[in-house]
This record gives C-alpha cells, sequence and structure tokens, in this order.
C-alpha cells in the first residue's frame, strides 16, 4: 500500500462549511495526486504536488486548494463545500522507480 | 488533452469464460499505459503496466493486455475469469508530464457462479 494513509475516512458536511481532507505517506514520494471517484467519471485529478510548496492544478481544480509544507502530507480542502463535491476522495502517489502510482484507501465525503 | 475511452460500462460473464475488455486512448506521442483494478469497497491496486517493448505485457492474477498503436488501444484480457475476478476495471495512460493519470470511466464486471 505504499504507506499511504488518508484521513478522515468518511465525512459528512453540510453545503457551505470549509473542509479538509489528509494524505500521509511514509516512504518519502516527491509526487503527490488528489483525485475524485464518480460513477460514470473514472477517476479525475483535482491537484497534485512534485516536492514541498510545490503545487499544480489537475483537471477538475475548482472549489479545491491544496498545501504541501511537509514531504509527508498533502492537504485538500473543499474551501465551500457543495453537494457536487459528495464524492470519494483518492490520493496516490508515484514510484519513480518502478513509475508506478500507488493510492490510498480513500476518503467518502458526503455534502448535504 | 488526451483521453481514455472504456466502451464497455458493465460487462456479465458467467466463470471460466474469456474476457476482453476494451481501451482507447487518444494521443499521438509516447505513452505509458495502465490498468487498475477496484475490488468492492478497495482501493485501486496496478493490474499490469506497458512503456516500450513487447506490446504484450502480463500483469498479476492472469491478465494480458496488448498495446496496439495503430490502433491506439490497450485492451485487457483474461483467459478464464473467476468470481473473484468482480471488480470495476479502470484503463489509464500517462504521456510524460507530472507523471500524471488521465483515466478511462471504467468498466464494472460481474463474473456469476
Amino acid at each position: 500500500d505504499a504507506g499511504i494513509t488518508q484521513s478522515p475516512r468518511h465525512k459528512v458536511t453540510e453545503t457551505g462549511t470549509p473542509v479538509t481532507l489528509r494524505c500521509h505517506q511514509t516512504e518519502n514520494h516527491r509526487y503527490m495526486y488528489w483525485y475524485r471517484q464518480d460513477p460514470g467519471h473514472g477517476l479525475r485529478l483535482i491537484h497534485y504536488s512534485y516536492g514541498v510548496k510545490d503545487t499544480d492544478k489537475g483537471e477538475v481544480s475548482d472549489g479545491y486548494s491544496v498545501s504541501r509544507s511537509k514531504t509527508e502530507d498533502f492537504l485538500l480542502t473543499l474551501e465551500s463545500a457543495t453537494s457536487s463535491q459528495t464524492s470519494v476522495y483518492f490520493c496516490a502517489i508515484v514510484d519513480l522507480a518502478q513509475r508506478e502510482q500507488y493510492f490510498g484507501p480513500g476518503t467518502r465525503l458526503t455534502v448535504t | 488533452a488526451q483521453s481514455v475511452s472504456q466502451h464497455n460500462h458493465h460487462v456479465i460473464l458467467s466463470e471460466a469464460a474469456s474476457l476482453e475488455l476494451g481501451c482507447n486512448y487518444s494521443y499521438g506521442g509516447t505513452v505509458n499505459l495502465f490498468w487498475y483494478v477496484q475490488y468492492p469497497g478497495q482501493h485501486l491496486q496496478l493490474l499490469l503496466k506497458y512503456f516500450s517493448g513487447d506490446p504484450l505485457v502480463k500483469g498479476i492474477k492472469g491478465f494480458e493486455a496488448e498495446f496496439i498503436k495503430s490502433k491506439f488501444s490497450f485492451n485487457l484480457r483474461k483467459p478464464s475469469v473467476q468470481w473473484s475476478d468482480t471488480a470495476e476495471y479502470f484503463c489509464a495512460v500517462n504521456t510524460g508530464g507530472g507523471n500524471k493519470l488521465t483515466f478511462g470511466t471504467g468498466t464494472q464486471l460481474k463474473v456469476e457462479l
């Protein structure tokens, strides 16, 4: 599992509230990613990071921000949650030696 | 931008039947290709990958995939499926820059006893 944990694993929140999801890795990987998974859409990239304080937008970044102040943690923030952000969120890392992405266990977020 | 198409959204097979799931991508340059599997309630796991060389790649659990450059395809196959193969399967492509993956919409496979 490449030492990836996500917290919380489940969250229910109300529309308009801010929400922060955390991804933690223990193996010092440089690249980290946030995806959302929705039926009929597969996984879509929200934001990614290529180093501490280095981040970039993905395909569906509107309404989301990220921060990476240390190698092991990559935070995803929903600034003002909306019902359209109800989804399962997966964090991933890249093992550059194998050129493979490994995924965390996911966070199921429900916005009511 | 690249895109990935998986035309079979739901597939139902009986145990021991053969499986082929289609994957097509739209990108004219060098690609790295992946198939991931997601068992119910779990995260994605890598089945196999193609970077270069032999276009027929073998992965875990008896799966294989063939890269056909002229058809922009990377179809997943298994000669004989098992009930435990019931899962969702995702094709993904990486075209460089940031090691980002673009995923297809997934194929839900149900294997019946």
